[in-house]
């Protein structure tokens, strides 16, 4: 089993809808991301958070929101959907101490979001 | 604010050597790390430079000069399995909530060809 698992993997919604990604990790790690790709443009940050009561905007974080559940679940949430939010979306784990001191992130395998 | 620029497409040969370039403007910095990603995939570590110098792991190789804001991602004996996009990101060094922040590059597309 993957140790970040996002569901769901594919997902086609449309405008003015809700929408959540989830993620859970089986890392036992501190630290979760949210982060959004488009092509040409690498990966930017949404949402992070360093610990259940620690939530952090990112580069992105308008149109969005996330809750962070648990330690190990940090879910994503499109409030009214619209389609330039139609994505590729990563859930990344990291090591408090090992990811803190390398940036090492851990990824999930990706929600496709296309917003019609 | 933090940018990153890298080519976006490079091409070589089964067998060669290619090297990935990367520079960077940020407002505070901690290190340079180097992620794989192939086609569909997720994004996955390769290595993290921190102090300037070489960093070696197997074929894969990087590079720091913090003084000059540049890195490189050094691919030898490349093989087919090689052909990902690689990103370079760059860890914040800020205050509070922002430390330990990556921030991505928009990644250099490598094709090895036979």
């Amino acid at each position: 089993d993957a140790d970040v698992t996002q569901t769901p993997r594919n997902r086609i919604t449309k405008t003015g809808k809700r929408i959540m990604l989830e993620c859970s990790q089986t890392k036992g790690h501190d630290r979760m991301y949210w982060y959004r790709q488009d092509p040409g443009l690498g990966l930017r940050l949404i949402y992070y958070s360093f610990d259940v009561k620690d939530i952090n905007k990112g580069e992105i974080s308008d149109g969005y929101s996330v809750s962070r559940q648990a330690q190990a679940k940090f879910s994503l949430s499109l409030e009214s959907a619209i389609p330039n939010q139609t994505a590729l979306y990563f859930c990344a784990t990291s090591d408090k101490n090992r990811g803190g001191n390398t940036g090492e992130l851990f990824f999930g395998e990706g929600s496709r979001l296309t917003v019609l | 604010g933090q940018s990153l620029e890298q080519p976006s497409e490079v091409t070589a040969v089964e067998g060669a050597i290619v090297q990935i370039n990367c520079t960077y403007q940020t407002s505070g910095f901690y290190g340079l790390s180097w992620y794989q990603q192939h086609d569909g995939g997720a994004p996955t570590f390769l290595s993290y430079n921190a102090l300037d110098g070489l960093e070696e792991t197997g074929r894969f190789s990087s590079f720091l000069s913090r003084s000059d804001s540049y890195g490189y991602l050094l691919l030898q004996e490349l093989q087919m399995k090689d052909s990902a996009s690689y990103f370079c990101a760059v860890r914040d060094s800020g205050r509070g909530s922002t430390l330990g922040r990556l921030y991505f590059g928009r990644g250099t597309q490598l094709t090895v060809w036979p």
